[in-house]
């Protein structure tokens, strides 16, 4: 089955810490996304990759990081420099990049820092 | 700058009747226009698309508006089921840009 698949589904982390959401996808898509959720604001833009070996800041990249070594990989770091990391994440990925094409979800990753 | 809001966050509709979800943006650069559907800690699954050369678009049970000089977007869906409870996001682009997603809004399907 394609899909795109988001690890783990809960995360608790301890403040200060950094750490690294997965997000996989089999569905040969050259741009893949990270959002975050919450509560009142909706979906915002973290990163985002056009193409292989090729990332971009999105509107809130400040506290994160990623990579895109391989085309069906795009794991987010959250760093300790991140001031509120508690939020719902979302990895998601489109055919290619651009507006005349619909961006299919992974499950999401609710990351917890106490 | 929220370039794409929608005002009501949450509606409840009785089981059978007319959904309607609201949608309103700002930049008139917008081209392509799109509504997902999400339920508690899962990923948003996407519902229907609308380019700004249409004004409407039927998929079923749900259809899209497009209304350009208002720059306001709507989602019908009819006949409403239970299932159909979840919050429901709209988002828009530019060109080869990426989307912007609105805040949501809860729909709860009252049987």
């Amino acid at each position: 089955d394609g899909g795109i698949t988001q690890s783990p589904k809960y995360l608790f982390r301890k403040e200060g810490q950094n750490v690294t959401l997965s997000c996989e996808q089999n569905l040969n898509h050259d741009a893949m996304y990270w959002y975050r959720q919450d509560p009142g604001q909706g979906l915002r833009l973290i990163y985002y990759s056009q193409i292989v070996n090729d990332f971009q800041k999105g509107d809130i990249a400040e506290g994160y990081s990623v990579s895109r070594e391989k085309k069906e990989s795009f794991p987010l770091t959250v760093t300790s420099a991140q001031k509120n990391p508690t939020a719902f994440y979302l990895c998601a990925s489109s055919i290619v990049w651009g507006s005349s094409t619909e961006a299919f979800f992974g499950q999401g990753t609710r990351l917890t820092v106490v | 700058d929220q370039q794409v809001k929608q005002n009501s966050p949450s509606l409840s509709v009785q089981e059978g009747r007319i959904s309607i979800l609201n949608c309103d943006y700002t930049n008139s650069m917008f081209d392509y226009f799109l509504w997902y559907k999400k339920y508690p800690a899962e990923g948003p699954t996407f519902l229907i698309s609308i380019s700004s050369i249409k004004d409407k678009n039927e998929d079923g049970r749900f259809t899209v508006f497009l209304n350009k000089s208002a720059k306001h977007l709507s989602l019908h869906i009819v006949p409403s089921q239970p299932g159909d409870s979840a919050v429901y996001f709209c988002a828009a682009a530019t060109g080869n840009e990426k989307l912007t997603f609105g805040t949501g809004t809860r729909l709860t399907i009252i049987p």
